[in-house]
């Protein structure tokens, strides 16, 4: 059974550095065709794709946020870690990381998600 | 950036067919799978249909997705109270080189 799950603060400061860590279980990030998204979504309720990391390490980023956003994995501790910078009252959203698989299905299991505000 | 477009909601009565229509365009549905989604107040998204019109283990039948050129639908047949939900379609991007998802559809049950 795969379950993911969404950690990190639940409020930031304008201009500072989000970091939000995704713990997985149940697949492994080294096996072919297996990646590892994250997902936001706005208190008006929009889904907004923001990176990918896949099992060979290649990673995507919305073209609009690339120069914000870093997307790592650490196999040994089935975790995929994304930082954002530069944070803003906008950035305010439930953030969810899911398991992707290339191909035909995009995000088939999803984690609970975790809701962060930024605000002074 | 590139957006499906997707009818704000859609409403029906219980056993009744409902449709969702997405709308986008040759670099995303009309190249690619789309997949749909459905979020009950509070959770997160659920996948529904992908591959066009395939279903996940444990999504009735009653849930079916089709593709012509560059839209899809999602239909919900006999329509039930626990269908009341937001739906979304999604799809890769060729042009954007990663996912997008439509603005969601509401489903309310009468």
């Amino acid at each position: 059974q795969i379950t993911l799950r969404e950690s990190g603060p639940t409020s930031v400061q304008p201009t500072q550095t989000l970091t939000l860590t995704c713990s997985f279980s149940g697949f492994s990030l080294t096996r072919s065709g297996v990646g590892v998204g994250w997902i936001r979504q706005t208190p008006g309720k929009a889904l907004e794709w923001l990176a990918l990391i896949y099992w060979d390490d290649d990673k995507r980023y919305r073209p609009s946020l690339k120069t914000r956003l870093a997307i790592t994995k650490d196999t040994s501790k089935n975790e995929v870690v994304l930082t954002m910078t530069n944070m803003d009252p906008v950035d305010t959203a439930t953030y969810y990381c899911a398991h992707s698989f290339v191909g035909e299905i995009l995000f088939d299991v999803w984690g609970q998600g975790t809701l962060v505000t930024v605000s002074s | 950036q590139s957006v499906l477009t997707q009818p704000p909601s859609a409403s029906g009565t219980p056993g009744q067919r409902v449709t969702v229509s997405c709308s986008g365009g040759r670099s995303n549905i009309g190249s690619n799978a789309v997949n749909w989604y459905r979020q009950l107040p509070g959770t997160a998204p659920k996948l529904l249909i992908y591959s066009i019109n395939r279903r996940p283990s444990g999504v009735p039948d009653r849930f079916s997705g089709s593709k012509s050129g560059t839209s899809a639908s999602l239909a919900i047949s006999g329509l039930q109270s626990e269908d009341e939900a937001d739906y979304y379609c999604a799809a890769w991007d060729d042009s954007l080189n990663g996912v997008i998802f439509g603005g969601g559809t509401k489903v309310t049950v009468l």
